[in-house]
């Protein structure tokens, strides 16, 4: 496909359980953001990649979510011990990356994960 | 600390009714500002990207501009079809991005 996948498209766990949440992106893109969206709030940044390397990490809420991301491509958000307020659609975005100057930054958003935390 | 405000919150308007949302924003360092379009249970979707103030950029009913502290997106004689959430966004030095909270738009037929 030529967008932004993620998967799964809804993941409803218990408290206390770990999830992780995939994201793939646009073949060739080097950046790669995840943001989270609660109910009737605005998009919360959570980090964001470079290649594989994130260099900024202040979004992450708490020392229970991690990312990663592999060979420049897949990226996956693990959310540890999960609470009811994890609850919240997991956004991915990906954009072709800084090296193109500043219109390379123009995101694409996959569709999201609803996660439900019970 | 870097805000951006979207205003209204909420905007009904008849079909062919022009209006214009808002968004203000106070981060330094701005590289450039997005507006996107969500509906219901999916991904933002980019409409455009303003880069500096006095620039314009315009796709069918809608017309972004940029000014130094603010944009606006105007829609003219808007059809239902118009109707969705939008979003904008401010890229800071730092590889940030701040996101306001949206304008709901309903058209009415």
């Amino acid at each position: 496909g030529a967008g932004v996948s993620q998967s799964p498209s809804n993941k409803v766990t218990e408290k206390g359980k770990d999830v992780e949440l995939r994201c793939d992106p646009i073949s060739g893109h080097t950046a790669l953001y995840w943001y989270r969206q609660s109910l009737g709030q605005g998009l919360e940044f959570l980090i964001y990649f470079q290649g594989n390397s994130a260099p900024d990490k202040s979004g992450l809420p708490s020392d229970r979510f991690s990312a990663e991301r592999t060979g420049g491509s897949v990226s996956t958000l693990t959310i540890q011990r999960t609470q009811q307020e994890d609850s919240a659609v997991y956004l991915c975005a990906s954009s072709p990356g800084t090296s193109g100057g500043p219109r390379q930054e123009t995101q694409y958003f996959g569709p999201g994960t609803r996660l439900l935390v019970l | 600390e870097d805000q951006v405000t979207q205003s209204p919150e909420a905007l009904r308007l008849q079909e062919g009714e022009s209006s214009s949302l808002n968004c203000s924003y106070t981060v330094s360092g701005l590289r450039g500002l997005f507006w996107y379009r969500q509906d219901p249970g999916k991904g933002p979707e980019f409409l455009f990207t303003l880069y500096s103030a006095g620039e314009e950029k315009e796709k069918e009913r809608l017309k972004a501009t940029l000014t130094k502290k603010e944009s606006f997106l105007h829609i003219t004689a808007p059809k239902p079809e118009d109707s969705a959430t939008y979003l904008c966004a401010v890229f800071q030095t730092g590889n940030q991005f701040y996101f306001g909270t949206g304008t709901s738009l309903t058209v009415i037929p």
